[in-house]
């Protein structure tokens, strides 16, 4: 069981320039989360999804898109990237009976 | 937006110490609360969801209580040692599906 894993785990980017996070789980989960986390912040959901085929906008998703592509993918996309999305995101998954959010290992994004 | 709140933002203590932080949270719509453990340059892992008020949990040397009537949580840990350094995350649970995260205690215990 590989858990949560996301690609790629580091990616430097110039303003305006596009790019898809990947994110997968092999647990069978149900919902599945993008995260940003910056200095002083905590972790913010950017967003959810909470089963296949349905997603959700979470507490700071402009500059955002996501894909859930099947039961085991989220990805998510930044169609012009700003320096403002320079972040750690993480992506998160969670079974239907359980609280507990499984978390990835991290994209360190740096937009110039 | 939830306010959840945690204190201290970080806590620095001697090997050995007993240690507590506390995460504040909305007292109302409450369905349940993480905590979680953040190693640097690792993802979070968590160590408790609770659910019911006057609910404790414990794991080895770390525990937790909730009082979800006034809204908060308690992390306590006791004995501190250099590997429990990390940053301790509280999660609100609202909804079902959506968390909303502290900013953490960042706790360095040193020898």
């Amino acid at each position: 069981n590989a858990g949560v894993t996301q690609t790629p785990k580091f990616q430097v980017l110039k303003t305006g320039q596009s790019m898809t996070l990947q994110c997968a789980q092999d647990m069978n989960h149900n919902s599945m989360y993008w995260y940003r986390q910056d200095p002083g912040m905590g972790l913010r959901l950017i967003y959810y999804s909470a089963s296949e085929g349905t997603t959700d906008k979470g507490e700071v998703p402009n500059g955002y898109n996501v894909s859930r592509l099947n039961k085991r993918e989220f990805s998510l996309r930044l169609e012009s990237a700003a320096p403002s999305q320079t972040s750690v995101y993480f992506c998160a998954s969670r079974g239907f009976y359980s609280y507990e959010q499984y978390f990835g290992p991290g994209t360190r994004l740096t937009v110039t | 937006i939830l306010n959840v709140e945690q204190s201290p933002q970080s806590l620095h203590v001697q090997e050995g110490d007993s240690t507590n932080f506390t995460c504040s949270f909305p007292s109302s719509n409450f369905y349940a609360l993480h905590w979680y453990r953040w190693e640097t340059a690792k993802s979070p892992e968590a160590l408790f969801v609770m659910t019911l008020n006057g609910d404790e949990k414990k794991k080895g040397r770390i525990s937790a209580t909730l009082n979800t009537k006034e809204g908060y949580s308690y992390l306590y840990i006791k004995g501190s040692q250099p590997e429990d350094s990390a940053t301790y995350l509280c999660a609100f649970i609202g909804t079902a599906s959506k968390l909303t995260f502290g900013t953490g205690t960042r706790l360095q215990v040193t020898l």
